[in-house]
């Protein structure tokens, strides 16, 4: 099935770093999504973006909404231990007759205290 | 109490048996899906549930069928199992009012020998 390319695919960084990640497809969404997911558990929404060129953020967390529609980053300030895990993107299309839903490959963070 | 429950938790099969997972949620949300998610990749969406009598396949339906047997129970079956099924399967759930954000469930790790 049609998954959205993350880079890096894994990243160690020292605490108190910035980290970037971004998220691209070949395709156009209506949404970019960035999920969590930490050892043994469910993604967890982190952030939601809804409009191309969006810049949104949550705590140290800060997203934007690429303005061709077909892309999107995250940043994570001031790394600290817990932003450890698997960080996921996933965009929405929806429109008549259409849904898709597609999660990214993942960006694996670890960060060295 | 979790939001979204599955069952089992684990499961080890032999290549051939019939398997059913089972996700029940108590959020009151009246879409469901059922994901996918092996080593390394991102999440893949095997069939989703907009309502009760609404049934869709996702990027990778082949090989599974669902059942939504009331708004909050939607099970996935595998009605004959093979190795390269094994993988980590995530039930997930969202309201139709903010589609976008999907509330997962713990995940069932399953092995196919």
């Amino acid at each position: 099935g049609q998954q959205l390319n993350q880079s890096p695919q894994s990243m160690f960084i020292q605490e108190g770093e910035d980290v970037s990640m971004n998220c691209t497809s070949s395709s156009i969404f209506n949404t970019w999504l960035w999920y969590k997911q930490d050892p043994g558990e469910g993604p967890v929404l982190l952030i939601a973006l809804y409009k191309a060129g969006e810049l949104t953020s949550n705590g140290r967390l800060t997203a934007q909404f690429g303005i061709t529609r077909k892309d999107s980053f995250l940043n994570i300030s001031a790394s600290i231990p817990s932003d450890v895990g698997i960080y996921f993107c996933a965009g929405q299309l929806r429109g008549s007759g259409t849904y898709k839903y597609i999660f990214g490959t993942g960006t694996r963070l670890k960060v060295l205290a | 109490d979790a939001d979204v429950t599955q069952t089992p938790r684990n499961r080890i099969t032999k290549t051939g048996k019939r398997i059913m997972l089972e996700c029940s949620q108590t959020k009151g949300h009246d879409r469901m899906y059922w994901y996918r998610q092996d080593p390394g990749l991102g999440l893949q969406l095997i069939y989703y549930s907009f309502d009760v009598k609404d049934i869709n396949k996702g990027e990778i339906s082949d090989g599974y069928s669902v059942s939504r047997q009331a708004q909050a129970k939607f099970s996935l079956s595998l009605e004959s199992a093979i190795p390269n099924q094994t993988a980590l399967y995530f039930c997930a759930t969202s309201d139709s009012d903010r589609g976008e954000t999907q509330y997962f469930g713990p995940g069932t790790r399953l092995l196919v020998l």
